[in-house]
């Protein structure tokens, strides 16, 4: 079964950088993910599309603080000189045909 | 640029039903998957429903399987969700949201319409 895990929560400082990470379940580690944030009260924002091979593509406007990662069945989303603005909710998102299917989130708190 | 503005969202008892829509513009509508995502107040997202393109396909999340249906009219470039049987567990804000292909990553999303079931 195709399942997406993320921590609840991370924190980091002004100005440094995060990984959060996404872990697709067993036998799934091919899969390619999106990421998505969503601030506070807002809706969600596509950020980008990472592959299993590392390759990401961001959506439009998303700076270049915003980066992707893979390593087998991990997905990373990185971000670099953290600013307040970030402190939001990060979700992981796979698909196939006829499902959609999302992780359970993290919070992301910037200190 | 891409809007994706949803409505008909409000407070309606269990059992009855209620019809969203989702008014796309800025892009050419009749092109690109289109879904509904829901998120239960504190949760996270959790998929509803999707079209391809042309309408000729829909998925359903098996927790709204028999109950929501998703539909659109491309000539007024509008996306639908008749949500019949309604329960209380669904509650939640109802995203409208557009993909590439029905295969595809979500790129874009609206805003959002809250729907709350209660008696």
């Amino acid at each position: 079964q195709l399942v997406l895990t993320q921590s609840p929560s991370a924190s980091a400082s002004l100005g440094a950088s995060v990984k959060l990470t996404c872990t697709l379940s067993s036998g799934h580690s091919g899969y390619a993910i999106a990421w998505h944030q969503q601030l506070p009260e807002k809706g969600p924002r596509y950020l980008m599309k990472l592959s299993s091979d590392g390759r990401y593509t961001k959506g439009d406007g998303i700076p270049d603080r915003f980066s992707g990662s893979s390593s087998g069945a991990e997905r990373y989303l990185v971000i670099s000189s953290l600013q307040s603005e970030d402190e939001a909710d990060y979700y992981c998102q796979t698909w196939g045909t006829g499902y959609q299917l999302f992780g359970g989130g993290t919070k992301l708190t910037v200190l | 640029q891409v809007q994706l503005v949803e409505s008909g969202g409000g407070v309606v008892q269990p059992g009855t039903s209620l019809r969203l829509s989702c008014a796309a513009s800025g892009f050419t509508f009749s092109s690109y998957g289109v879904h509904w995502v829901r998120q239960a107040p504190g949760k996270g997202l959790e998929w509803v429903a999707l079209m391809s393109d042309d309408g000729s396909n829909k998925y359903y999340a098996d927790s709204v399987k028999g109950r929501f249906t998703i539909s659109r009219d491309n000539s007024k470039n509008t996306l639908y969700l008749q949500m019949n049987s309604l329960r209380a567990e669904d509650t939640a804000v109802y995203y409208c949201a557009r993909a590439i292909t029905a295969v595809a990553p979500i790129e874009y999303w609206g805003q959002g319409t809250l729907v709350t079931v209660s008696s």
